[in-house]
């Protein structure tokens, strides 16, 4: 299986700070990372797809960057509604496989 | 616009087995050339997949609980189902339903999910 590790597992910041979020792979997943929004008691929201692509809906102050091993989501002007936990998925390889979470708190 | 939606007993017996369906409304499972996909969340933890079918029926299973799980589609009924034996406290969770899209060839991504049943394996 390919482990996907993310740092930090917390932080906090204030609103219109820049935060950055980083998933690194096992192995090579070339661009085949996605990366969800989860805000508790709800279900997962995708946010960015194929490493870079915006979903459909979400602000466009989220971006993601990446390729190989190596991933960032980043948030320009963090917002109010942006606390939550935040998870990359490589979608290279079944099983598909998780980082353990990034929790996101505004100060 | 599509919407799913989990259901089935929220307490199970150890070593009974789980059964939980996903009714997927506005869209049609048999027309489409989807996986739908299982995955859990145990409490204050991460997500874990569990599996994923395609519109055909054929499955795809986290080798973690392979020789426990069973997927399975019912085109007719629109929708699909997870089966999960022999459980015990550990697979006490949160069980999620998603559908999975796809983007330029082979970039696949869960677009759409289900609100999320609590299952909780306790006798």
């Amino acid at each position: 299986d390919i482990q996907m590790t993310q740092s930090p597992s917390s932080l906090s910041a204030s609103v219109g700070d820049r935060v950055t979020i980083t998933c690194r792979a096992s192995q090579s997943i070339f661009t085949y990372l996605n990366w969800y929004q989860q805000k508790p008691g709800k279900a997962p929201n995708l946010l960015i797809y194929a490493a870079s692509s915006l979903q459909t809906g979400v602000p466009s102050r989220f971006s993601g960057s990446g390729s190989g091993t190596d991933f960032t989501l980043t948030i320009s002007s963090l917002q109010p509604e942006d606390f939550g936990s935040y998870y990359c998925q490589q979608s290279y390889s079944t099983p598909r496989t998780f980082g353990q979470g990034t929790r996101v708190q505004i100060k | 616009q599509v919407q799913l939606q989990e259901s089935g007993p929220g307490l199970v017996k150890p070593s009974q087995t789980l059964s939980l369906t996903c009714s997927v409304s506005g869209y049609s499972i048999s027309t489409s050339s989807h996986y739908w996909s299982w995955i859990r969340q145990p409490a204050g933890k991460g997500l874990e997949w569990i599996g994923r079918i395609y519109t055909s029926g054929s499955t795809n299973y986290n080798p973690s609980l392979k020789s426990r799980v069973t997927i399975s589609v019912d085109t007719s009924k629109n929708l699909f189902s997870l089966k999960l034996s022999s459980v015990t406290a550990a697979d006490t969770a949160v069980y999620y339903c998603a559908r999975v899209d796809t983007a330029m060839i082979n970039y696949y991504y869960m677009d759409v999910w289900g609100k999320g049943t609590t299952v909780t394996v306790s006798s």
